[in-house]
């Protein structure tokens, strides 16, 4: 069972909005501003879309975005494309006895 | 461009050991923090172990404390993660990673190494 929880699924169309969210506690996700979203295709490693919450590393298009509230971090991807059909996961920093806590991951469907 | 390379994976038995290695380039290595990371289908991602850029500091998971040791090379630019009494469920892809865990922030990663353990 994974520390921070994630839908297991998420769809939607080609050129739509969808949210992941990823909910931990105030141990984690509501104390610290470290919390980092992954894609992650098919056999291939993850590739780190959204640090420190909100930001984007270079490369990385500005259709994914990252928010917190309080202990629930959220990634968006706007106008959904064909190539974003991938898992997601979220992990956040949790201090200096858990250090690092993964969310399940989601299973994002373009359709 | 950052390019890191795992090696060392294999099928080992229960109580076994193994060693890790990972070589990296198109970074100056010896300046960064440095990870593994797991995977499997059934627990997903998992923090393994970190080391600061100058071995000064090493931490782990409570999974692998006192069973696993993490090392680097900076001369080789090469990471290390020495795995010892290994269990059935450390079966996992093991990924190394570029980055700073205390900012969950894992920039680079390589393709992984499947380690197996079963008998």
């Amino acid at each position: 069972q994974s520390a921070l929880t994630q839908p297991p699924s998420a769809s939607g169309s080609p050129g739509q909005s969808v949210s992941i969210s990823c909910t931990g506690t105030s141990n984690d996700v509501g104390r610290f501003n470290y919390v980092s979203w992954f894609q992650q295709h098919p056999g291939k490693a993850p590739k780190l879309l959204i640090y420190d919450v909100t930001k984007r590393p270079s490369g990385v298009p500005d259709r994914f975005s990252g928010s917190k509230s309080g202990n629930t971090a959220s990634l968006t991807v706007s106008g959904l494309q064909a190539e974003d059909d991938a898992d997601y996961y979220c992990i956040s920093y949790a201090g200096a006895k858990n250090f690092v806590v993964f969310g399940g991951g989601t299973k994002l469907t373009v359709l | 461009e950052v390019l890191l390379v795992e090696s060392g994976g294999e099928l080992v038995q229960p109580g076994g050991s193994l060693r890790l290695s990972c070589v990296a380039s198109g970074f100056t290595f010896g300046s960064y923090e440095m990870n593994w990371v797991r995977q499997t289908p059934g627990k997903g991602l998992e923090w393994v172990s970190a080391i600061s850029s100058q071995s000064s500091i090493k931490y782990y998971a409570d999974s692998v404390k006192d069973r696993f040791t993490i090392s680097r090379d900076n001369a080789k630019d090469s990471l290390f993660l020495q795995m010892d009494s290994l269990r059935v469920d450390d079966t996992a892809i093991y990924y190394c990673v570029k980055g700073y865990m205390v900012r969950a922030f894992f920039e680079n990663w390589g393709q992984g190494t499947l380690v197996t353990v079963s008998s």
